[in-house]
């Protein structure tokens, strides 16, 4: 099972909105409803912050939101601030192959 | 407070056998799926192995054979056996807590290294 494909980097202004996206394949991302993502600050642990592709666990911000359309799933962060710097990775159930979960390449996000 | 805690880890040499522990609290353990994910240093995360309520294991074709996960939910406990490691084993493990399809919670990670 190949990672999935992220952009190495996105950046933005404080305030504006950037996209992320995630490109698989029929047996991840485009074959279920099961699109994760996770922020990771250097040196930390990553956390959780959409599941099932659009839901936002309690506590994470609404600024974060998800969507999939067909193999490629995109997290959107509106009103971009200095604390959303980090890596984010995308994470899907896979089926077909040995793993169970395939997570993305990661993107490193700036703001600038 | 959910927390997760991982113990063990450290510098084994290639070939060697380590095992990881992670210590749950803060929930109801046996309700839970549960799984290891690790970050070899300066990479992306990869799903390393994961373990379903009625014990049911799952790993990718990279550590199959070599990597046991269990559980003890008497413990609370969840457990990474690693054998016959190599330089590509290197990496920070985590323990994280999986509600079907996503990772809600996670330990702050046990650095491994396999070096001679």
């Amino acid at each position: 099972q190949s990672a999935l494909t992220q952009p190495a980097s996105v950046s933005g202004s404080p305030g504006q909105s950037i996209t992320i996206s995630c490109t698989g394949s029929n047996s991840d991302v485009g074959g279920h409803e099961f699109v994760s993502w996770y922020r990771q600050h250097p040196n930390k642990a990553p956390q959780l912050m959409i599941f099932e592709v659009t839901r936002r666990p309690s506590g994470i911000s609404n600024r974060f939101s998800g969507s999939k359309s067909g193999n490629t799933a995109s997290l959107t962060i509106s009103g971009l601030q200095a604390e959303d710097e980090a890596d984010y990775y995308c994470c899907s159930f896979a089926s077909g192959g040995s793993s169970l979960y395939v997570f993305g390449t990661g993107t490193k996000v700036t703001v600038l | 407070e959910v927390q997760l805690v991982e113990s063990g880890g450290g510098l084994i040499h290639p070939g060697g056998s380590l095992r990881l522990s992670c210590a749950a609290s803060g929930f109801s353990f046996q309700n839970y799926d549960m799984h290891w994910v690790r970050q070899r240093p300066g990479e992306g995360l990869e799903w390393v192995s994961g373990i379903g309520v009625g014990g049911r294991t799952y790993y990718p074709a990279s550590v199959k054979g070599r990597f046991t996960i269990s559980r003890e939910n008497a413990r609370d406990s969840l457990a990474l056996q690693m054998n016959n490691l190599g330089g590509g084993d290197t990496a920070i493990y985590y323990c994280a807590r999986g509600p079907p399809f996503a990772l809600d919670q996670w330990g702050q990670g046990r650095l491994v290294t396999v070096s001679s």
